[in-house]
């Protein structure tokens, strides 16, 4: 059973550079689509943006302009980075691997999320 | 983008009773050259992680218990859970993977009356 887990600060200031990793647990970061996904204190699930083991990405059009996902296969990690934050950016992140191999297909395993609140 | 929309936000329901969410789509999620429908339904507990239930719309995720199925097809689909039990109090959102971005129902609360 795989297991995600996310860190990162807990506190960003605001206008200042979100950055998380989500560390996967066994060594299977190559094979599958990797999400990050996020939730307003309260509220629900938006998806952030995807990438795949050669790189290839794909955001959500709504934060494309700010959002930037890696992944380092050599550690079994992959990143976000999310730029010029605002109190709007207050949320609980989660990383997520996509069932299958070859397409974004459904959220088979989640991480436990990390709350990430934007104050100064 | 494809929005979902789930009906009713919340409901109550007896325990040992039947629980129904609908969650439409603005546009089919159903991929015509295999037939499948790009559609998942997470539960979410509070203070927890959403978990995967259901995937191509009907395909209950292994050790899910037999009493959640899904049901639909094209841009109408359906959550049931046959006889409510006190630990499936959460929320629980639809979700199309057919194309990004990636969009998720709003969420419907269950509680037990």
């Amino acid at each position: 059973q795989v297991q995600l887990q996310e860190s990162g600060p807990g506190l960003v200031k605001p206008s200042e550079t979100l950055s998380l990793t989500c560390s996967v647990s066994i060594g299977s970061i190559s094979t599958q689509y990797w999400s990050w996904i996020r939730q307003p204190p309260g509220k629900g699930l938006e998806w952030i943006g995807c990438i795949f083991h050669t790189g290839s990405v794909n955001y959500n059009p709504s934060l494309k302009s700010r959002v930037t996902i890696s992944v380092d296969t050599s550690k079994d990690q992959l990143s976000l980075r999310l730029s010029s934050v605002t109190a709007a950016d207050t949320a609980v992140y989660y990383c997520a691997r996509h069932a299958g191999d070859g397409y974004p297909y459904h959220f088979d395993s989640w991480g436990q999320g990390t709350l990430v609140t934007v104050s100064s | 983008d494809i929005v979902m929309t789930q009906s009713p936000d919340s409901l109550a329901v007896s325990l040992g009773e039947r629980a129904t969410i609908n969650c439409k789509s603005s546009q089919s999620v159903l991929w015509n050259s295999n037939n499948k429908n790009f559609l998942a339904w997470h539960q979410q507990k509070p203070g927890q992680p959403p978990k995967l239930l259901i995937y191509w719309a009907s395909t209950r995720e292994s050790g899910v218990p037999d009493r959640f199925s899904g049901s639909g097809s094209g841009t109408d689909f359906t959550l049931t859970i046959s006889s409510l039990q006190a630990e499936d109090v959460a929320v629980y959102y639809c979700q199309q993977y057919y194309s990004t971005p990636q969009t998720f129902g709003q969420g419907t609360k269950v509680e037990i009356k």
